[in-house]
C-alpha cells in the first residue's frame, strides 16, 4: 500500500483564491512530482522535484509553483486561482531506485 | 528518455489474454520498459519492468525482443476490472535526473 497522501481530495474554491494543495509521503522518497490532468485526457508534468531544496518546472507550462522544504512534503499553490485551473492534480513520489513510482488520489479542483 | 507508440485503443474479451504492444525504436542501452496503468481517474498504478529478458509478476507478463525495440504487456486472463488506460514508458532506471513522463497510453477495454 502507498503511503502517499494528497489533501483535499475534492475543492470548489472562487475565482482569485490563493489555494495549496498538499501532498505528503511517509518512504523517504527523493523524487517527487505533480501531474495536471483533464478528464480523458493526457497526464501533463508540471513540477517535479529531485530533493529537498530542489525544484523543476515540467513539460506543462502551469501558473502553480511548488516548493520542497522537507523530503516529504511536496506543496503546489496557485496564488490567484481562475476557471483554466480547473483539473485533477495528481502528486507522485519514486524513491532512488527509481524503480516504481507511487500515486495520491489526486485533487479534483473546480474553480468557479 | 526514449518516444515510445502505443495504439490508442484495444478491445479484449473477459477471460481472454489481452496482448498490448509498445514500439520503442530509439531505446538506449541502459533505458529500461516500464509499465502503468491508470484505471478511471485514479492516480496510474506500476504494473511491471523490464530491460531485456522477459518478466512476469502476479499482475502481468512483459515480453521485450531481442533487439528491444518493442515490447508487449500481457495479462493472461482479462477481467473487467483490467479496463484502463496502459503506459508504456522508457527510461533510465540510474538517471536520478530523469523526469516521469506519460504519453497517450492504451485504452484497453474489456467486454463481458
Amino acid at each position: 500500500e502507498a503511503d502517499i497522501y494528497q489533501t483535499p481530495r475534492y475543492l470548489v474554491i472562487g475565482t482569485g483564491k490563493k489555494i495549496t494543495l498538499e501532498c505528503s509521503q511517509t518512504m523517504g522518497h527523493d523524487k517527487m512530482y505533480w501531474y495536471q490532468q483533464d478528464p480523458g485526457m493526457e497526464l501533463h508534468l508540471i513540477h517535479y522535484s529531485y530533493g529537498v531544496n530542489s525544484t523543476e518546472k515540467g513539460d506543462l507550462s502551469s501558473e502553480s509553483t511548488v516548493s520542497r522544504i522537507r523530503t516529504e512534503h511536496f506543496p503546489l499553490t496557485l496564488e490567484s486561482a481562475r476557471p483554466s485551473h480547473t483539473s485533477q492534480y495528481l502528486c507522485a513520489s519514486m524513491g532512488s531506485a527509481n524503480t516504481e513510482a507511487f500515486f495520491g488520489q489526486g485533487t479534483r479542483l473546480t474553480v468557479v | 528518455d526514449a518516444k515510445t507508440t502505443q495504439p490508442t485503443s484495444m478491445d479484449c474479451a473477459e477471460g481472454r489474454a489481452a496482448n498490448l504492444p509498445c514500439n520503442h525504436s530509439t531505446i538506449s542501452g541502459n533505458e529500461y520498459v516500464y509499465w502503468y496503468r491508470q484505471i478511471h481517474s485514479q492516480g496510474p498504478q506500476y504494473i511491471i519492468h523490464g530491460l531485456k529478458n522477459n518478466e512476469t509478476n502476479e499482475m502481468a507478463s512483459l515480453i521485450i525482443t531481442e533487439d528491444r525495440k518493442s515490447s508487449t504487456l500481457i495479462l493472461p486472463h482479462a477481467t473487467l476490472r483490467d479496463t484502463a488506460v496502459y503506459y508504456c514508458i522508457v527510461r533510465a532506471k540510474e538517471t536520478s535526473g530523469s523526469r516521469l513522463t506519460f504519453g497517450e497510453g492504451t485504452q484497453l477495454t474489456v467486454n463481458p
